[in-house]
Order: structure tokens, then C-alpha cells, then sequence
């Protein structure tokens, strides 16, 4: 079973749509998370939710807007996508943070913008 | 402010060679924890390590080994006799006690030529 799984793997897309991406863990964490990682291989985290509460939103364009309907799911809406959102996105999710817990991340989503 | 430097962009290696992949980090906190992550080129994050800042004890495991000195705020990653497998991205991050936060150096691209 994956601990961590993010859908779809690849999405292609055109400038101006809208589109989500959908994560769940079934690890039993309390927190997830949204990194993006870009051409460069550069990983910027965007968004962490602990049990369902927001609590990191770094400075990301308001076009994304994270959803966590529960605390095994964390989903992320783009709107009026741009060719800069290319990228790949990885869920990820752990224990307690503060208490140094691992990471554990999904596979990763490459979206295309075109 | 919390910061990770991975100042080697890029390193080539013969497969048998061995390898040191930096990592330099910055943190005013007493307590916080450090990783190593491998992101091989299928993409997924591979976890490898964790440390904490009171255990400064080196570890072995097989033919990867890792320097902690908190002297010189270094967690240094060796791999011994590389393979071709080892050809991989790797990335140091650092958690400070309490946070939520992860953050992530800008990786070393690996290569092992067989």
C-alpha cells in the first residue's frame, strides 16, 4: 500500500485552466504538506496543514488554494494557471514535526503548462 | 533565520570512487534536527538520514556514512566505493525544534560513471 499518494502523476495543461491535485497518506499523520519543486530541483514548501488547520502558507500566489477535507487528505487548486506554475508538486506528510519526525513525500505530480 | 547550503552543484565521480556531498546549515535554535534525502531519476524523495543537534555521533550504514559537527554546523554525507546506482540528487534539510518547517538545501546532483 502507498504511504503517501498523489494524483495524477502527470497533468498537462493549458494557460488559464484550472486544476487540482489530490494527495492522501495513510500513514495516520497529523500534517501534510504541499512542496513545489522547480526546474532547478529547487524544493520551496508552500502550504502545511495539521490536523486540518492551515498553519504554513508561504508566500504563494492566492491562484493556489490548499484543501484538507480531513486530515488523511490534502488537496491543491490552482486557478487561471501560468506557464511559471510548470513544475513538479510533491505531497508530503509526517508526525509531530517539532519532534524532528521524517518526511514522507508522494511521488509527485509534473504539471505542464502550456 | 534557518538556511541550508549544498554548495557543490554537481559532482562526477568513477563508479569505486568515493564521494563527500556537503551541507552547511544555519540556526540560531539549540535544538533541531537534519536530513539527508535522495531523489534518485525516477523523482520520488528517498529519506536517508535523520539526526538530532545533541546526538553528534557519526554514522555508518553500508557504504553511506555521515560527519556531524555541529563546530563547524556541517552534516556531511559520504558514500563509499559509489555505484551507478548512487546517481541521484541528494538533498540536506534542516527542521528547527517546534516548527513545522523543513528546509531544504538545493541538492547535489550526483553522477557515477560506470
Amino acid at each position: 500500500d502507498t504511504a503517501v499518494s498523489q494524483t495524477p502523476k502527470y497533468l498537462v495543461t493549458q494557460m488559464g485552466n484550472d486544476k487540482s491535485i489530490k494527495c492522501e497518506q495513510n500513514l495516520g499523520h497529523d500534517t501534510m504538506y504541499w512542496y513545489k519543486q522547480d526546474s532547478k530541483k529547487f524544493l520551496k514548501i508552500m502550504f502545511s496543514y495539521n490536523n486540518k488547520e492551515l498553519i504554513i502558507n508561504e508566500t504563494v500566489p492566492n491562484r493556489f488554494s490548499p484543501k484538507s477535507p480531513d486530515k488523511a487528505h490534502l488537496n491543491l487548486h490552482i486557478n487561471s494557471l501560468e506557464l511559471g506554475d510548470s513544475a513538479v508538486y510533491f505531497c508530503a506528510s509526517s508526525h509531530v514535526p517539532g519532534l524532528g519526525e521524517k518526511l514522507f513525500f508522494g511521488s509527485g505530480t509534473q504539471l505542464s503548462v502550456l | 533565520a534557518q538556511k541550508v547550503t549544498q554548495a557543490q552543484t554537481e559532482i562526477s565521480v568513477v563508479e569505486k570512487e568515493d564521494v563527500t556531498l556537503d551541507c552547511v546549515y544555519e540556526t540560531r535554535d539549540t535544538t533541531y534536527y537534519l536530513f539527508w534525502y535522495k531523489q534518485p531519476p525516477s523523482g520520488e524523495l528517498v529519506f536517508l538520514i535523520r539526526r538530532n543537534s545533541f546526538d553528534e555521533q557519526n554514522e555508518i550504514s553500508g557504504r553511506y556514512s555521515w560527519n556531524f559537527q555541529k563546530s563547524t554546523s556541517s552534516f556531511n554525507f559520504t558514500i563509499t566505493a559509489s555505484q551507478v546506482v548512487d546517481s541521484a540528487v541528494y538533498f540536506c534539510a534542516l527542521l528547527t525544534s517546534g516548527t513545522y518547517k523543513y528546509i531544504f538545501g538545493t541538492g547535489t546532483r550526483l553522477k557515477v560513471l560506470a
